[in-house]
């Protein structure tokens, strides 16, 4: 059981928008900034956004964050057949002494 | 270019010992925070430790407290993680991160599998 909870699964057809939830609590995600990591297969994770809404260099503008409360998202426009993969979500849990929690992950189907 | 390189896996009994290595270049290694994140088989990732620039600073998940040690040797720009007593369920590939706050760089990985 994950401390982040992020739906199992996605999926939208070329050129839609697809929005991936990440829902935490007061510790983490309420008190600290939450990156998004994209992992494709047989490639090693990739930031995609960090500190909420940041993008770092060379990440399309497709992709964009956002942080409400004990919540965050991720959403992709312009869905792309590369974008199938795994997304998670992290952040830091002042519980937790200092602790990285990431979210379960959820599988990204371009249909 | 900024570059991890993980080695040091492999197939080990339970309860041997292993001690994996992340290479780095392409930054000044001592200027970051390193962190390892782990993938069990079929499973997400998992936050393993994380150690300041100097060194100074450790953290660890509370449960891998006593079995795993991180270290890192600013001179050879290397970050290590010491895993003892290993057991079935530390099967995962092990990856190193650069800067604790944000991992935006990440190793290829590197795979142990523990199985008698």
């Amino acid at each position: 059981q994950s401390v982040l909870t992020q739906p199992p699964s996605a999926s939208g057809t070329p050129g839609q928008r697809v929005t991936i939830s990440c829902s935490g609590s007061s510790s983490n995600i309420g008190s600290n900034t939450v990156n998004w990591y994209q992992h494709l297969p047989g490639t090693a994770p990739k930031l995609l956004i960090y500190s909420n809404s940041q993008r770092p260099s060379g990440v399309p503008d497709r992709f964009s964050g956002s942080k409400s409360g004990t919540s965050a998202s991720l959403a992709i426009s312009g869905l792309q057949s590369e974008d199938e993969g795994d997304y998670y979500c992290a952040a830091w849990d002042d519980s937790l002494n200092g602790h990285v929690v990431f979210g379960g992950g959820t599988k990204l189907t371009v249909l | 270019e900024v570059q991890l390189v993980e080695s040091g896996g492999g197939l080990v009994k339970p309860g041997e010992s292993l001690r994996l290595s992340c290479a780095a270049s392409g930054f000044t290694f001592d200027s970051y925070s390193m962190n390892w994140v782990r993938q069990a088989p079929g499973k997400g990732l998992e936050w393993v430790a994380a150690i300041s620039s100097s060194g100074s600073y450790i953290y660890y998940t509370d449960y891998m407290k006593g079995r795993f040690t991180i270290s890192r040797d600013n001179a050879k720009n290397s970050l290590y993680l010491q895993i003892d007593s290993l057991r079935v369920e530390d099967t995962a590939v092990y990856y190193c991160a650069r800067d604790q706050w944000i991992s935006d760089h990440w190793g290829q990985g590197i795979l142990v599998t523990v199985s008698s």
